[in-house]
């Protein structure tokens, strides 16, 4: 059974640091690109960042660049997003998603998601 | 904001059918890319409903269809359960936008009357 399970959300003032972590199980990590995917209370969901199996590919949306990271190590089945610099509307729920390649690309398995608070 | 428009809300009683559009453009629906659809139960995380404008993965029920036509796609649920209840997103993929960009619709809150 494919399983994704985020942790790392909390508090976190304007202007600090978070890392966020995705475990895998139930599939083959290293063969499947992840998302990032988020979601403000109340609100919809906004594509965050993708990582390829292999790292070799990377993309940020642009509310994000430069402030997020994606990375993954395949040898522990994890997935992370170090966020910097965390602003008020980066609060929202953050979810991992396992990614199948189409045109365009889906999201199969989700995790339950991690909540992330940015405030005074 | 999205470049994917859905209808905020759609509703109606048990066994009726109701359709959600997803409205989208040249860039992104209408260039070709394929629409796919996730349902969102209250408090949980999205689940994969319909991939592929039309295709269901195993375990979803045949009630729900998809389809898509030019800028636009809709997803129909035929014979609504109250278990429908859920908020429903579109998405699909836009090149007008720098860099890789999936998107999302905008969300539709589906109530069972």
């Amino acid at each position: 059974e494919v399983q994704l399970v985020e942790s790392g959300g909390g508090l976190v003032k304007p202007g600090g640091s978070l890392r966020l972590s995705c475990a895998a199980s139930g599939f083959t990590f290293s063969s499947y690109s992840m998302n990032w995917v988020r979601q403000a209370p109340g609100k919809g969901l906004e594509w965050v960042s993708s990582i390829s199996s292999s790292s070799s590919y990377i993309y940020y949306a642009d509310s994000v660049k430069g402030r997020f990271t994606i990375s993954r190590d395949n040898a522990k089945n994890s997935l992370y997003l170090q966020m910097n610099s965390l602003r008020a509307e980066d609060t929202a729920v953050y979810y991992c998603a396992r990614v199948i390649a189409a045109r365009p690309d889906y999201f199969d398995y989700w995790g339950q998601g991690t909540l992330v608070t940015v405030s005074s | 904001q999205s470049v994917l428009t859905q209808p905020p809300s759609v509703s109606g009683a048990p066994g009726q059918r109701v359709t959600i559009s997803c409205t989208g453009s040249s860039s992104n629906i209408g260039a070709g890319y394929d629409v796919h659809w996730y349902q969102q139960l209250p408090g949980t995380a999205p689940k994969l409903l319909i991939y592929g404008n039309s295709n269901r993965p195993s375990g979803v029920p045949d009630r729900f269809s998809g389809s898509k036509s030019g800028t636009s796609a809709s997803l129909a649920i035929t014979g609504l359960q109250a278990e429908d209840e859920a908020d429903y997103y579109c998405q699909s993929y836009d090149s007008s936008l720098s860099g890789h960009n999936y998107v999302f619709g905008t969300g539709t809150k589906v109530t069972v009357l």
